[in-house]
């Protein structure tokens, strides 16, 4: 049973525009969140966190947003650029676990 | 410059042939551990290792194992590798709970 979704496989954004990549899970003792971005190729990389005592973290063009009573978590790109075009990965992690569980990703492609 | 290495980065095998994928890094980081990557299943995690001599099966162990002799390598062993473990294969390794987790560039295995 996935405990990390990630319901759209793919998402086309134009170049300028937003991306809004969402992630939903389950088991409500995820008390902290990541976001990986994975170029083909190579190895994930972490991009963002969010701890669960936060609704909202920012960095730059990219902010995580995270509603607890709905289980959910998103990740606002903007503005979309080409080179953000790559597999986003969302995870979460259990207090005081090294494991986090990865969701099974979304393709995301900005056009230019 | 602190890194995961994964060796090799391509590997064709046949059934049966014991393989192992190396894994090492630089950072002096305690805990590291290994994922597959497969189409529609996002990233799994095959097993991990908390510290030296300290290894634990993760979600998907089944027909691998590992060995932590030492804090910076982190080897792979198919002892019969079969067709259902062709698969993109990475490795990555965290200071400790609650830090983020870097990974490896990845290694293509195809077995025939």
């Amino acid at each position: 049973d996935q405990q990390v979704k990630q319901n759209s496989p793919s998402l086309s954004v134009q170049e300028g525009r937003i991306s809004i990549l969402n992630c939903d899970y389950t088991n409500s003792m995820f008390d902290y969140f990541l976001w990986y971005k994975k170029y083909p190729a190579e190895g994930p990389t972490f991009l963002i966190s969010i701890s669960s005592i936060k609704d909202k973290n920012e960095d730059g063009r990219f902010t995580v947003f995270l509603n607890k009573s709905a289980k959910h978590l998103s990740l606002h790109i903007v503005p979309s650029q080409p080179g953000d075009s790559a597999v986003y990965f969302c995870a979460a992690r259990e207090e005081g676990s090294y494991i986090p569980t990865f969701g099974r990703g979304t393709s995301l492609i900005v056009h230019p | 410059e602190a890194q995961v290495t994964q060796n090799p980065r391509y590997l064709i095998t046949v059934t049966g042939k014991k393989l192992t994928v190396t894994c090492s890094q630089n950072m002096n980081h305690e805990y590291m551990s290994w994922y597959r990557q497969d189409p529609g299943l996002g990233l799994r995690q095959i097993y991990y290792s908390m510290n030296v001599e300290v290894t634990d099966k993760g979600d998907v162990p089944e027909g691998y194992k590992v060995s932590r002799k030492e804090k910076r390598n982190f080897p792979l062993i198919l002892e019969s590798p079969s067709p259902n473990q062709t698969s993109l294969y990475f490795c990555a390794s965290t200071m400790t709970v609650g830090e983020t987790q870097y990974f490896g560039p990845g290694t293509r295995l195809l077995v025939l």
